[in-house]
């Protein structure tokens, strides 16, 4: 299977600040990478798919780049409601595998 | 809107088997594949396996393989999630995810709220 790993594992930022996560394959992955916000207690929401495509609704403060084994996730300016915990998600090949999480929290 | 409503959280004894389920509403069930997906208490999300609801076809992550069942009956756009002989370990979160069909699509793009299910003797 291929492992997924992000850093950091959690991070506090101010309001307003730019947040960078980082996720890194354990083999080419192309472009075949997610990103999900999941809130405490609530579902994952798709955030960001094939690398750095928006999904539908998501605002455009959230962006993605990457391709192969190395993938960056920004948020540019951080808002009181982009608190949670973020994971990125391969879907090269069968199983799809997640990173561990960021936990993002307001400082 | 899409909207994928799970069934309430159980509570089984080591042995037992669970079935879960995930009403589908807001579109066309059989155009959508529906995953499953674990979370145990402080680890990550675990891919379980998904379902082609269309045709019923299934693929499920190895780690599952033999103890994992997932149907749907598409008269009630619903799918179903059966796991066997629990144990300690398989007390987590599972979810419901839909995902586009086709080798283009790659993500589930709406989840369901998740069921709780415990194991404790």
């Amino acid at each position: 299977d291929i492992q997924m790993t992000q850093s950091p594992s959690s991070l506090s930022a101010s309001v307003g600040d730019r947040v960078t996560i980082t996720c890194q394959a354990s083999q080419d992955i192309s472009n075949y990478l997610n990103w999900y916000q999941q809130k405490p207690g609530k579902a994952p929401e798709l955030l960001i798919y094939d690398a750095s495509s928006l999904h539908t609704g998501v605002p455009s403060r959230f962006s993605a780049s990457g391709s192969g084994t190395d993938f960056t996730f920004t948020i540019s300016s951080l808002q009181p409601e982009d608190i949670g915990t973020y994971y990125c998600q391969h879907y090269n090949s069968l199983p799809p595998t997640f990173g561990q999480g960021t936990r993002l929290e307001i400082k | 809107q899409v909207q994928l409503v799970q069934s309430g959280a159980e509570v089984k004894k080591p042995g037992a088997s669970v079935k879960v389920s995930c009403k589908a509403s807001g579109y066309t069930f059989t155009n959508y594949a529906i995953n499953w997906v674990r979370q145990a208490p402080g680890q990550r999300l675990e891919w379980m396996g998904w379902i082609t609801t269309g045709n019923g076809y299934t693929k499920y992550s190895q780690k599952f393989k033999g103890r994992v069942t997932m149907t749907r009956d598409t008269s009630a756009d619903t799918a179903y999630m059966e796991l066997t002989s629990l144990r300690s370990e398989d007390t987590a979160v599972y979810f419901c995810a839909r995902e586009p069909i086709g080798e283009e699509y790659r993500y589930f793009d709406y989840w369901g709220q998740g069921t709780l299910v415990t194991v404790s003797s």
